[in-house]
């Protein structure tokens, strides 16, 4: 089956970096997303990896090493706002749009 | 441009009753999915349909659940003789014809209640 595991919260403070793994077990799987979920809206799309490596989106920043089937999303200069849920989430080439979805991480940024 | 557009955003519904959740992709998007999220859980894939055509339906339920996309109006996720283990979130999502970035756009969800 399809499984990702991802903690099931962080806290840091304002100001700090943050850093959310995410391992996944599968095969065939086709690149890793980030979405973020804010109580009670919409998972909000922020990043997505194909390759290997680093992709940064301002004061975020994933990474993915399928070769370790392991990523993660580094988010920088926190803010009280990114107080969230985020998501791992993995797609597999042969159904676009189908994502398993990890158990999500709250974060919680304190002042 | 508008975004996926889901509603109603809550809908209770008695033990037994049906519910019917509408969803309106975005502009230009053809490819809807629908997701379910419980409590505290991440999203767990339900059904991914394009216009007319049921693509990929294998995270539905084999009963009382059914999802369509017609050629005109939104796609309806439908929940007959709802039971309390169908409370959650649903949500949809859609994407453009050319999806190279595994990428989609969710709705704000509808929040169903079975009492």
């Amino acid at each position: 089956g399809q499984s990702l595991e991802q903690p099931s919260e962080v806290t840091a403070v304002e100001g700090a970096i943050v850093q959310i793994n995410c391992t996944y077990q599968t095969s065939g799987f086709y690149g890793l997303s980030w979405y973020q979920q804010h109580d009670g809206g919409a998972p909000t799309f922020l990043s997505y990896n194909a390759l290997d490596g680093l992709e940064e989106t301002g004061r975020f920043s994933s990474f993915l090493s399928r070769s370790d089937s392991y990523g993660y999303l580094l988010l920088q200069e926190l803010q009280m706002k990114d107080s969230a849920s985020y998501f791992c989430a993995g797609g597999r080439g042969s159904t676009l749009g189908r994502l398993y979805f990890g158990r999500g991480t709250q974060l919680t940024v304190w002042p | 441009n508008a975004g996926v557009m889901q509603n109603p955003r809550h809908l209770v519904r008695r033990r037994g009753q049906e519910a019917r959740l509408r969803c309106s992709p975005m502009k230009g998007h053809s490819h809807v999915y629908w997701y379910r999220q419980l409590p505290e859980e991440g999203l767990k894939f339900m059904v991914y349909l394009q216009k007319e055509n049921i693509i990929d339906e294998s995270g539905m339920p084999k009963e009382r659940f059914s999802a369509e996309f017609p050629k005109e109006g939104p796609s309806i996720l439908r929940i007959q003789q709802v039971v309390r283990g169908d409370s959650a979130a649903y949500f949809c999502a859609s994407s453009p014809p050319q999806n190279s970035g595994n990428t989609i756009y969710f709705g704000e969800g509808s929040w169903l209640t079975v009492v």
